[in-house]
């Protein structure tokens, strides 16, 4: 069955460090990725997204993720978090379902120590 | 371009009480999606309108939710009776056309039941 891990739970982080969110699905074929991150209160906002081509995508807010084949993740980066970014984020996947449905990760949230 | 509207922002009701949610999607955007998202976890789809017709609906309570897109734009989730396990909030999503998978999502509406 079509699936999305994100292994970590929470994340804790300090301000100016670097971060990774990491992301892996179950699907045999090349599956279209999304993150979305949400804000304390708010809806899901979309910081990007991979269909095709290069598999370094960048986003918005400084945020970018890269597409490995090979081990089945697209893994979110940022070279240096902001407080603002503490947040909750998903991983999502379109997999090919009848309905074109996205299948979620159950989310990581991301703590900013100061 | 308006991003989409959801009304109310918050509830509080007692159980066995009934509530509508309204949401207005993207101009334009022939799919909308009903998600619920209980704290701590990814949203889970309720249901999805193509146009003013339901393409999924297997995951609603029936017994108790409804949902209806008369005229294929804005929406109302309705739950009646309410039960404390509905609290949750309810997200509001749309996208351009049923093979898209790229969803906008409103601010959502947090429902607590009492």
């Amino acid at each position: 069955a079509q699936s999305v891990t994100q292994p970590d739970i929470h994340i804790t982080v300090s301000e100016g460090a670097s971060l990774e969110l990491r992301c892996n699905y179950s699907y045999g074929a090349t599956p279209y990725l999304f993150w979305y991150v949400q804000s304390p209160g708010q809806g899901l906002q979309l910081l990007l997204k991979y269909f095709s081509g290069d598999t370094l995508v960048q986003g918005i807010k400084g945020f970018e993720a890269e597409f490995k084949r090979s081990q089945s993740s697209f893994n979110l980066r940022k070279p240096s978090v902001h407080w603002s970014d503490a947040a909750e984020y998903f991983c999502a996947v379109g997999a090919g379902r009848s309905n074109y449905q996205l299948i979620w990760g159950a989310g990581t949230k991301l703590i900013i120590k100061p | 371009e308006a991003g989409v509207a959801q009304s109310p922002r918050y509830k509080i009701i007692e159980k066995r009480q009934s509530v509508a949610f309204w949401c207005n999607p993207i101009s334009g955007h022939a799919t909308l999606y009903w998600y619920q998202q209980i704290l701590g976890q990814g949203p889970k789809l309720l249901i999805q309108f193509q146009n003013n017709g339901v393409v999924d609906d297997s995951q609603l309570p029936k017994d108790r939710f409804s949902a209806e897109r008369l005229k294929g734009v804005d929406s109302t989730l309705k739950i009646q009776p309410a039960k404390l396990e509905d609290s949750a909030v309810y997200l509001c999503a749309s996208s351009r056309r049923l093979d898209s998978y790229e969803q906008y999502f409103g601010p959502g509406t947090r429902l607590t039941v009492t």
